[in-house]
């Protein structure tokens, strides 16, 4: 069985770029979570979907942040414009089930904004 | 305020020793997860504990979850070279939400020296 996937590894964009991150979670996952890690930092939760209804956005540092999971599938998260603390290691996780169950991580996309 | 700390920040040991790391939390939790970071890696999920669970074992880990005193513990026996990564435990919090985002603390270090 495939594990969670994310899409680019690595990306490397100035200051006011745009950048979209792709999660694809584990077939038949209705529970993905997006986390991130900045430097030296704790890793911290962005949001939650259930299928594709957001479930819990609390984490979202501010409107530059946009997720979506059209179809209840893959998920997407966009920085637009993409500032310098913005840089870090963004993590998909799915579950499945009750959400209070094993979450499963992807390998995480490398962001740096310069 | 953060959730999860750990201790130590960062342990060495030899081959074939044994590994205890420690993770402290503040708020009732509905159970605690303990994952694995390879450097450039992925979260690789270890263990899940529930609250209603005092010890559980998987191969070579032991977890240990004291709700009393708010505290979980991992151990790693004969280590191997292979260990070494950064270890992190992740709390769910049980305040009755439909959400199960996790709150990471700040990892261990672990180091074991062929």
């Amino acid at each position: 069985e495939a594990g969670v996937t994310q899409f680019p590894s690595h990306s490397v964009i100035e200051k006011g770029q745009t950048v979209t991150l792709r999660c694809d979670p584990i077939s038949g996952h209705d529970n993905l979570y997006w986390y991130r890690r900045v430097m030296g930092k704790e890793i911290k939760f962005l949001l939650h979907f259930v299928k594709e209804s957001k479930q819990d956005e609390s984490g979202m540092p501010n409107n530059r942040f946009l997720a979506e999971r059209t179809g209840g599938t893959y998920s997407t998260l966009k920085v637009q414009p993409a500032e310098l603390e913005d840089s870090g290691v963004y993590f998909c996780a799915s579950s499945q089930g009750t959400s209070y169950n094993e979450q499963f991580f992807g390998p995480g996309t490398r962001l740096t904004v310069l | 305020s953060q959730q999860g700390e750990e201790d130590p920040q960062a342990l060495s040991i030899q081959e074939g020793e044994n590994a205890t790391m420690n993770c402290s939390y503040k708020t009732s939790i509905n159970n605690l997860q303990w994952y694995r970071q390879n450097s450039g890696r992925g979260l690789v999920h270890l263990i899940l504990i529930r609250s209603n669970e005092r010890e559980k074992h998987s191969g070579r880990l032991r977890v240990t979850l004291d709700t009393s005193k708010k505290s979980s513990s991992l151990l790693i026996t004969a280590s191997r070279a292979a260990d070494t990564a950064s270890y992190f435990c992740a709390t769910s919090l049980n305040y009755g939400g439909a959400t199960n985002k996790l709150i990471f603390g700040t990892g261990t270090l672990l180091a074991v020296q062929p």
